[in-house]
C-alpha cells in the first residue's frame, strides 16, 4: 500500500500570500496524484486531477506539480474562503486509493 | 446539477448491521463508477470500496473485505453499503463518490454530505 505524506500539517498564512503545499508518495504513483479540498462540515470538493488538471469551476489560482514521489499543491494568492483542510490521493497503486492525512491551512 | 444523497447511517452496538443507500442523480448514473470513502471524527479520509457502473467489478479496503458488501441499481439511480459485523471504530461519516469514468481507479469528482454512523453500546 502506497502510503501518502503531507507536509506541513498546518500552515498559518495572510490573504494574498502564496501556500506551499506537500505530498511525499511512499513510492512513485506516476502522475496519478489528485487533490481535494475540505471545509468545515462539507464534502471533498476535487481540486485538482491527475498531478495538474484543474478540476471544473476550480479558480485558477489553485495549480499543481511534480512526479513520481514528490507533488505539490500551490495556491498562487490566497483567498479568505481558502481555509480548509487539503488533501492528496493516489490511484496508481490500486486498489486500495489511499489519501495523506491532511494539511489544515489557515487564512490569518 | 449533479447531487448524491446519503441515507441509511445510525447508531448500532458492535457486531451489529446497517444498510447505506445513496441516490444519484444529475448524471447518467449507470455510466460511472461509484465509491464509499470514510471520515472518522476529526480524521482524514479512508477509501472503503468501489464498484464499476455496470456493477460487474467491485473493490474493498482490506479492512471491510469479507464484512461490507458494495452493490447498485441502476434502474433506481441507488448505490447501497450493507456493513456487517460493525467495529466500534468504524464509527464515521460515510460519504458516497462519483467517479470520472466508467471502471474504478479515477478521481472522485462528485461528494454527497454523508451520513454518520455510530458503533457503540
Amino acid at each position: 500500500e502506497i502510503v501518502l505524506t503531507q507536509s506541513p500539517a498546518t500552515l498559518s498564512l495572510s490573504p494574498g500570500e502564496r501556500a506551499t503545499l506537500s505530498c511525499r508518495a511512499s513510492q512513485s504513483v506516476n502522475s496519478y496524484l489528485a487533490w481535494y479540498q475540505q471545509k468545515p462540515g462539507q464534502a471533498p470538493r476535487l481540486l485538482i486531477s491527475d498531478t495538474s488538471n484543474r478540476a471544473t469551476g476550480v479558480p485558477a489560482r489553485f495549480s499543481g506539480s511534480g512526479s513520481g514521489t514528490d507533488f505539490t499543491l500551490t495556491i498562487s494568492s490566497l483567498e479568505p474562503e481558502d481555509s480548509a483542510v487539503y488533501y492528496c490521493q493516489q490511484r496508481s497503486s490500486w486498489p486500495p486509493y489511499t489519501f495523506g492525512q491532511g494539511t489544515k491551512l489557515e487564512i490569518k | 446539477e449533479v447531487q448524491l444523497l446519503e441515507s441509511g447511517g445510525g447508531s448500532v452496538p458492535p457486531g451489529g448491521s446497517l444498510r447505506l443507500s445513496c441516490g444519484a442523480s444529475g448524471f447518467t448514473f449507470s455510466s460511472y463508477a461509484m465509491a464509499w470513502v470514510r471520515q472518522a471524527p476529526g480524521k482524514g479520509l479512508e477509501w472503503v470500496s468501489s464498484i464499476s457502473g455496470g456493477g460487474d467489478g467491485t473493490y474493498y479496503a482490506d479492512s471491510v473485505k469479507g464484512r461490507f458488501t458494495i452493490s447498485r441499481d441502476n434502474s433506481k439511480n441507488t448505490l447501497f453499503l450493507q456493513m456487517n459485523h460493525l467495529r466500534a471504530e468504524e464509527t464515521a461519516l460515510y460519504f458516497c463518490a462519483k467517479d470520472t469514468s466508467a471502471w474504478p481507479n479515477s478521481p472522485f469528482d462528485f461528494w454527497g454530505q454523508g451520513t454518520l454512523v455510530t458503533v457503540s453500546s
